[in-house]
């Protein structure tokens, strides 16, 4: 079984553009999480898909942003890139509607804003 | 306040040697992740728990849920192990909260 993939692994981007991460969930998985990993900082919640539609989304700015395709993989936009949304990108998935089901996740996108 | 606190920050250890991390969480949670995070980020899911005990292979996840407190063992540690290990605690609308993690060092 493939695990969750993400793309691409690494990204440099300069300051006012935009940044697009793409990751594929576990087959079966409807369910998909973004989470930023900035460097010495802790993991810190994005955004939430389930069934194509955003559930949650954490203490972001508007500029993140993202969506979820009918099947079930995901993007995560970051618009005007600034500076500090330099970090490890990490995206995990897990099965829709059971609440308490195991995260599985992927090997990250590192983010490079220059 | 952090609602997730994790200690140590820093843990070095000698190969064989007993291992705890400690995990407390002032929110109401739904359960309590255990994730390992290897150089280059990667990260691992060891154990989610809701109560009691969990153990795979030579690790344990205990969790108090009166006390809000978690613990990571690992026994018979091991150079492999070093990794740093981070706590999660989910709570309503299954937001993860994460401490700040716990980097451990085995050395052989």
């Amino acid at each position: 079984e493939a695990g969750v993939t993400q793309s691409p692994t690494h990204l440099i981007k300069t300051r006012g553009q935009q940044a697009t991460l793409r990751c594929s969930p576990i087959s079966g998985h409807t369910s998909v999480y973004w989470y930023q990993q900035a460097l010495g900082l802790g993991l810190q919640f994005l955004l939430w898909y389930d069934e194509g539609e955003e559930r949650n989304r954490g203490n972001f700015p508007p500029r993140f942003s993202g969506r979820q395709f009918p099947n079930y993989s995901s993007e995560l936009n970051v618009n005007a890139l600034e500076l500090e949304d330099s970090a490890l990108y990490l995206c995990a998935s897990t099965l829709g509607g059971a609440y308490n089901s195991p995260l599985h996740f992927g090997n990250g996108t590192r983010l490079t804003v220059t | 306040k952090n609602e997730v606190e994790q200690s140590p920050q820093n843990l070095t250890a000698q190969e064989g040697e007993f291992i705890t991390i400690n995990c407390s969480y002032s929110v109401g949670i739904s359960a309590l992740h255990w994730l390992q995070q290897h150089p280059g980020g990667g990260i691992v899911s060891l154990f989610m728990l809701s109560s009691g005990k969990k153990k795979h292979g030579r690790l344990i996840a205990t969790i108090n849920i009166q006390e809000k407190h978690s613990s990571l063992h690992i026994t018979a540690s091991h150079p492999r192990d070093s990794a740093v290990y981070i706590c999660a605690a989910r709570g309503s609308a299954r937001q993860l909260t994460f401490g700040s993690g716990t980097q451990l060092t085995v050395l052989p």
